[in-house]
């Protein structure tokens, strides 16, 4: 089955730095790649996704870019605040007619500090 | 829009008690899932609804694990007996289906002492 590793496990930024997160996957059938921000007690929330047609996908601050042959895809985050302090979450799936089968990565803890 | 509903949102219990946790997806979503986040990891998939039809509860725990969705709606997830290993987030998402984005609920922490 699909397996996600996700690095690093906790970032610290100074406000107004970028962020990078990267995660890479084992499963080639894979061809779905959200990104989740959960903040303390609540649920993970959809960022950005990219699907296996695309290399890169930007939307404002956030950025997305994708290898597939390299099984590999990064979240960027450019001019970082404080509120986006959060643990995120990248995944991996096969989209079929009934919805995705997610495997998730283990988090990664960002701080951005003011 | 309401979000995905779930109660309730904090509940604590001893080992070898039993518990359930209510799901309420948003309105016409017809997939949903429960999943298990253990403190410090991503969410495990336990089971996935198409309406009221098992999709997948290969990661289920079935000697102890069980759910329902009753009408294609709200759903359960019951633990009989708990274990301590238990204690956990267990979060419910929704989806309209068709390969489209999950919608997730804030999530019931179990503690099981």
């Amino acid at each position: 089955g699909e397996n996600v590793e996700q690095h690093p496990s906790t970032l610290s930024v100074q406000e107004g730095d970028s962020a990078v997160i990267k995660c890479t996957y084992s499963d080639s059938a894979s061809n779905y790649f959200p990104w989740y921000k959960q903040e303390l007690g609540k649920g993970p929330q959809l960022i950005i996704d990219i699907r296996s047609n695309v290399g890169e996908k930007k939307d404002q601050r956030i950025a997305v870019t994708l290898n597939k042959t390299a099984k590999h895809f990064s979240l960027h985050i450019t001019e970082t605040q404080p509120e986006d302090s959060a643990v995120y979450f990248c995944a991996a799936s096969e989209r079929d007619n009934y919805g995705q089968n997610f495997v998730f990565g283990p988090g990664t803890r960002l701080s951005v500090l003011p | 829009e309401a979000g995905v509903a779930q109660s309730p949102r904090y509940k604590i219990i001893e080992k070898r008690q039993s518990v359930a946790f209510w799901c309420n997806p948003i309105s016409g979503h017809a997939t949903l899932y429960w999943y298990q986040q253990i403190l410090g990891q991503g969410p495990k998939l336990l089971i996935q609804f198409q309406n009221n039809g098992v999709v997948d509860d290969s990661q289920l725990p079935k000697d102890r694990f069980s759910a329902e969705r009753l009408k294609g709606v709200d759903s359960t997830l019951k633990i009989q007996p708990a274990k301590l290993e238990d204690s956990a987030v267990y979060l419910c998402a929704s989806s309209q289906g068709g390969g489209r984005e999950q919608y997730f609920g804030p999530g019931t922490r179990l503690t099981v002492t």
